[in-house]
This record gives structure tokens, C-alpha cells and sequence, in this order.
């Protein structure tokens, strides 16, 4: 069965960075596109990332773009999220998605992992 | 880019029908058929009810239903039940830098 574990999060100050990990397991990993969607206490989700199936094309939210980087490690099976320069309104649960196919939606989710930046 | 609209919250008895709208006023979001939609509990992660704007995944009620017609898409959940009482998100592809959007979020009451 297709899972995804989210790793991470944490409390952080505004400022400082921090590297969310996804491994995956259950499907083949290496030939489908991953995102990262996240969602601030009490609001919906707001998608933040995409990386293709062999990572060479990369998209991400007007709101984080120039401070995450999106990447993956096939041969791990694992979804990264560099995280930096984080602000208080970066604070929310970032769950990584599996596409069901390109542009389709998104099938599986994590169980996320929370990120609270404060001082 | 602009989230996708859609009511604050529906409601409905057991047994009836309800449908959730899902406003988009890019016309990528209109050309394109990537349509999905999310059902949330409180505390729990979302679950795809819809993708492409009417496929429904294995294990998803048939009471489940998905449409568009130009800047609307719509989910309608029929004979409803108490377990539907959740929030529902639409998401659509809209292609560009930024490829993809969430609506704002319905509450759904079963009364």
C-alpha cells in the first residue's frame, strides 16, 4: 500500500531554515510527480511545490518561490523541501502528495509534518 | 495566483442532494479539465473524492459526483449522510508558473 511519512518539522525562528524529508513506499516512486501542499492552523491547504517524476522540471507557489527548493532522491525514494528564510506566515502542516497522474490531483497524502516558526 | 470560490458552507438533510460550487476566473481554469476535489474531517488529513472533474477513485461512494461548465466546477453529493459532514476543497491545474490552486473551502452540515 502507497504510504508517504513526512519528517522535519519543528519549531524554528523566523529567519532560519529547515529540510522537510518524504519517504515513500508502496508505488514506483521514480515515475510519478510529487508535491508539497501545506495548511495553516484553521485555513485550507495551499499547494507550495512541484517536482516531476526525474526532477527536472520544478513549479512552485508565487508565496515561497526564491526561498524553497523542491527536490527528490529517486534512488531513496525520498521528497525534500528546503525551507528558508521562514516567516511566521510559513507556519502551518506541510504534507508531500503523489499525483495520480500529471495535472490529475493528488491520491495519497501524508500524515504532514507541523513547522511553527516563532521566536 | 487567485484561489478558486466557493461557498463558505452548504447544508442539507439526510437523504437529500447537495452541490458545492468551485469558481475559477483565470481562463486557464476554464480551458482545462484538472478539476479534483478533497474531502477533510477535523484533525484528519484531506482524501481525494474526485479527480478530473468526475473521475471518482476506487473506494469513493458513488453518492460522490463531479461536473464542470465553463468557469464552474461541481461536486454533488447525493442521498447524504451524517459521515459526509466534513470540508471540501476543490483544486484545479491552471497551468503557468504557478500550475496549481485550492478553493477556499465549503463546510458541509448534515442537518
Amino acid at each position: 500500500q502507497v504510504q508517504l511519512v513526512e519528517s522535519g518539522g519543528g519549531v524554528v525562528q523566523p529567519g532560519r531554515s529547515l529540510r522537510l524529508s518524504c519517504a515513500a513506499s508502496g508505488f514506483t516512486f521514480s515515475t510519478y510527480g510529487m508535491h508539497w501542499i501545506r495548511q495553516a492552523p484553521g485555513k485550507g491547504p495551499e499547494w507550495v511545490a512541484v517536482i516531476s517524476y526525474d526532477g527536472s522540471h520544478k513549479f512552485y507557489a508565487d508565496s515561497v518561490r526564491g526561498r524553497f527548493t523542491i527536490s527528490r532522491d529517486n534512488s531513496k525514494n525520498t521528497l525534500y523541501l528546503q525551507i528558508s528564510s521562514l516567516r511566521s506566515e510559513d507556519t502551518a502542516v506541510y504534507y508531500c502528495a503523489k499525483e495520480v497522474g500529471p495535472r490529475q490531483g493528488f491520491d495519497y497524502w501524508g500524515q504532514g509534518t507541523l513547522v511553527t516558526v516563532s521566536s | 495566483q487567485s484561489a478558486l470560490t466557493q461557498p463558505a458552507s452548504v447544508s442539507g438533510s439526510p437523504g437529500q442532494s447537495i452541490t458545492i460550487s468551485c469558481t475559477g476566473t483565470s481562463n486557464d481554469f476554464i480551458d482545462y479539465n484538472y478539476v479534483s476535489w478533497y474531502q477533510q474531517h477535523p484533525g484528519k488529513v484531506p482524501k481525494v473524492m474526485i479527480y478530473e472533474v468526475s473521475n471518482r477513485p476506487s473506494g469513493v461512494s458513488n453518492r460522490f459526483s463531479g461536473s464542470k461548465s465553463g468557469n464552474t466546477a461541481s461536486l454533488t453529493i447525493s442521498g447524504l449522510q451524517a459521515e459526509d459532514e466534513a470540508d471540501y476543497y476543490c483544486s484545479s491545474y491552471i497551468g503557468g508558473s504557478t500550475p496549481y490552486v485550492f478553493g477556499t473551502g465549503t463546510q458541509v452540515t448534515v442537518l
